[in-house]
């Protein structure tokens, strides 16, 4: 298995909704990274987990939670989001400073209304 | 801090004309990547440079790495309309944070 698995692709939510974006690979990867990419613009960094514990938050606001439930999974928890939020979340996996590079999931495109 | 410039922003060629990207680092890399993003899909890894001056080529894909591992290019030869896309650099600092930081992209459109 080469993938990462983001689900759902699409969501609309609303400003008061919790919502959760999953992601999920089976490389045996012990790092993990949300991205947040805007259209035309390049993806930007939200958080890093290294070996399933938090070592990069990149002055997220508290309304995006991450969580690493285990090596495998990493999760996007969403309260309380602005119209302003509205991107395309892109979860990817890598080995601990790898040469091979980042395996970026599909993604999940969330609209806020 | 760590700033990734990219140039040009848009390219436009006709099918088997060449292309080259460029990026620049405000400081030195430890080492860059290269991603390609089809339109309305996600970033796909091409490849890593580490060492000063490296060369790498993927077929039509070649890629170089500057002596002072602060820049970078990418140059197709021969352009195809599967080339079609937006090609990010990515650098990685020398600290130990191990950032990945994108390059605002450069978007190839091919006319066959």
């Amino acid at each position: 298995d080469t993938e990462v698995t983001q689900t759902p692709k699409h969501l609309v939510m609303g400003m008061t909704n919790k919502k959760s974006l999953k992601c999920e690979q089976h490389m045996g990867h012990r790092a993990m990274y949300w991205y947040k990419q805007k259209a035309k613009k390049p993806p930007e960094l939200m958080f890093v987990y290294s070996y399933e514990k938090l070592s990069i938050n990149e002055s997220v606001p508290s309304r995006f939670s991450p969580e690493c439930p285990n090596s495998s999974l990493l999760n996007l928890h969403l309260h309380a989001l602005q119209p302003e939020d509205s991107a395309l979340y892109l979860c990817a996996s890598s080995q601990y400073r790898s040469p091979i590079g980042y395996t970026f999931g599909s993604g999940t495109r969330l609209t806020v209304v | 801090g760590q700033q990734v410039m990219q140039i040009p922003q848009y390219q436009h060629v006709q099918e088997g004309e060449d292309f080259t990207t460029y990026c620049n680092s405000s400081t030195t890399l430890s080492n860059i990547q290269w991603y390609k993003q089809r339109p309305g899909g996600h970033p796909v890894f091409l490849i890593q440079l580490v060492k000063s001056g490296e060369v790498k080529k993927q077929k039509r894909l070649t890629f170089q790495f500057g002596e002072a591992k602060k820049n970078s290019s990418l140059h197709i030869t021969a352009t195809q309309t599967t080339d079609v896309g937006t090609y990010f650099c990515a650098g990685r600092g020398s600290s130990n944070t191990g950032k990945l930081i994108f390059g605002q992209g450069t978007t190839l459109q091919v006319k066959p």
